[in-house]
């Protein structure tokens, strides 16, 4: 199985701030990572796929970057609707595992 | 506007069932692979099962395998998961959720994330 570890847990961050999550894998999975961002008393939402693709209707502060072990996901100048916890999940090989999240709060 | 409505969830005994139904639209259910995903009270994200398109693929989470099982019905544009023998470990909401279209290079095809998401439905197992 592949673990994914995330860092920090968590982080307490002033809007217009940048913000850097990063997510360690196991054993390399390429670019097979992707970024959730899930609010509270809401579904996740995929955020960036395969590393470093957008998605469609999400803001261009967030991107994503990395291959092999070690990937980030960046958030450029925080705004407040930003507050949610942000998941990593590998699509490489079964089972499909994702991070133990970071939670981001808003100062 | 891609839709998935989860029903079925509830509160249930150690030991017993339960069937979980996704009902799916603005999509063609019957062309994309389809997951359950569950979340215990304030924990994180866990990969239960998936199935392809046509059924021919299915996986299971070790922690699911042999008392879950997931089905489809594309006539009815509908996923399903059925629980069995229930444990206090299965409290969690279950989200069903769409694999996004297949992501293919020049060399090879990479298996895909999860492009949406039902609201989830809580499941609650105790006596």
């Amino acid at each position: 199985e592949i673990v994914l570890t995330q860092s920090p847990d968590f982080q307490s961050v002033t809007p217009k701030e940048k913000v850097t999550i990063t997510c360690r894998a196991s054993q390399s999975i390429g670019s097979s990572l992707h970024w959730y961002q899930q609010k509270p008393d809401q579904s996740p939402k995929l955020l960036i796929k395969y590393a470093s693709q957008s998605i469609s209707g999400v803001p261009s502060r967030f991107s994503g970057s990395g291959s092999g072990t070690d990937f980030t996901l960046t958030i450029n100048s925080l705004e407040a609707e930003d507050a949610a916890t942000y998941y990593c999940h590998q699509s490489s090989s079964l089972p499909l595992t994702f991070g133990p999240g970071t939670k981001v709060d808003i100062k | 506007e891609v839709q998935l409505v989860e029903s079925g969830g509830g509160l249930v005994k150690p030991g017993g069932s339960l069937r979980l139904s996704c009902a799916a639209s603005g999509f063609t259910f019957s062309s994309y692979s389809m997951n359950w995903v569950r979340q215990a009270p304030g924990k994180g994200l866990e990969w239960v099962s998936s199935i392809s398109s046509s059924s021919s693929y299915i996986y299971y989470a070790d922690s699911v395998k042999g008392r879950f099982t997931i089905s489809r019905d594309n006539a009815k544009n509908s996923l399903y998961l059925q629980m069995n023998s229930l444990r206090a470990e299965d409290t969690a909401v279950y989200y069903c959720a769409r694999d996004a279209p297949l992501y293919c290079s020049s060399t090879s095809c990479y298996e895909p994330p999860f492009d949406y998401w039902g609201q989830g439905t809580l499941v609650t197992v105790s006596s």
